[in-house]
């Protein structure tokens, strides 16, 4: 059965880094992991994707192992606005059909 | 450009009753993916097309429920004979081909069966 969990919730307060990580055990090793940031009444907002290694943007960095059984999304220096809902989402292994993770629920406080 | 766009946003019906929910994605995306979120639950992941072509139906809850897409573009996703339990919001995702797979999601529609 795959599975692919997070932690149900976090808090932190402004200007702190961020660090949540998926546990995935059966994500396609050809097909990238993406994080998704979902407000309430609205649908997933893509934040990064990756394959391997580390990746950056202008918002975030995506951590995956050599092992791609996890990954862990860092948001640098989060604001009250960063509180949301946050997913990680994969292909299962040899098959057509994607799975995201629990979601971590991230409260920022001031 | 626009974005993936989803009608309608709401949708009450009575049980039994069937209902279409209907996905335009972003223009010139091939692949388009369907899934559902109950209420204050994760997403469950349902169909996934590449063209009008969807390999795997398996994901989808019951077989009340089925999934088409024409020209490639536009996707309805029917329930027939709803159920209480088919209370959630439908969101659709494009992309733009299989290699990048980054997921752009539509607003939903948020689905009340009476």
């Amino acid at each position: 059965l795959a599975k692919t969990t997070q932690p149900i919730s976090m808090d932190s307060y402004e200007g702190q880094e961020v660090n949540i990580t998926c546990s995935h055990n059966n994500i396609a090793t050809n097909d990238y992991i993406t994080w998704y940031q979902q407000f309430p009444s609205q649908g997933p907002r893509f934040i990064i994707q990756g394959y391997k290694t580390k990746v950056t943007n202008e918002v975030a960095s995506l951590f995956i192992p050599a092992d791609r059984k996890s990954s862990t999304l860092s948001l640098p220096r989060v604001s009250l606005s960063d509180t949301a809902v946050y997913y990680c989402l994969g292909k299962l292994v040899r098959t057509y059909k994607y799975i995201f993770g629990t979601g971590t629920r991230l409260k920022v406080l001031a | 450009g626009a974005g993936v766009s989803q009608s309608p946003s709401n949708k009450v019906t009575e049980k039994g009753k069937d209902v279409e929910l209907r996905c335009d994605p972003i223009s010139g995306h091939t692949a388009l993916y369907w899934y559902r979120q109950s209420l204050g639950q994760g997403l469950e992941f349902l169909i996934y097309f590449q063209g009008n072509s969807a390999p795997d139906k398996s994901g989808l809850p019951s077989d009340r429920f089925s999934a088409e897409r024409t020209g490639g573009s536009v996707s309805t996703l029917t329930i027939q004979r709803t159920q209480q339990e088919d209370s959630a919001v439908y969101l659709c995702a494009s992309s733009s081909n299989r290699a990048t797979e980054t997921q752009y999601f539509g607003p939903g529609t948020r689905l009340l069966v009476l």
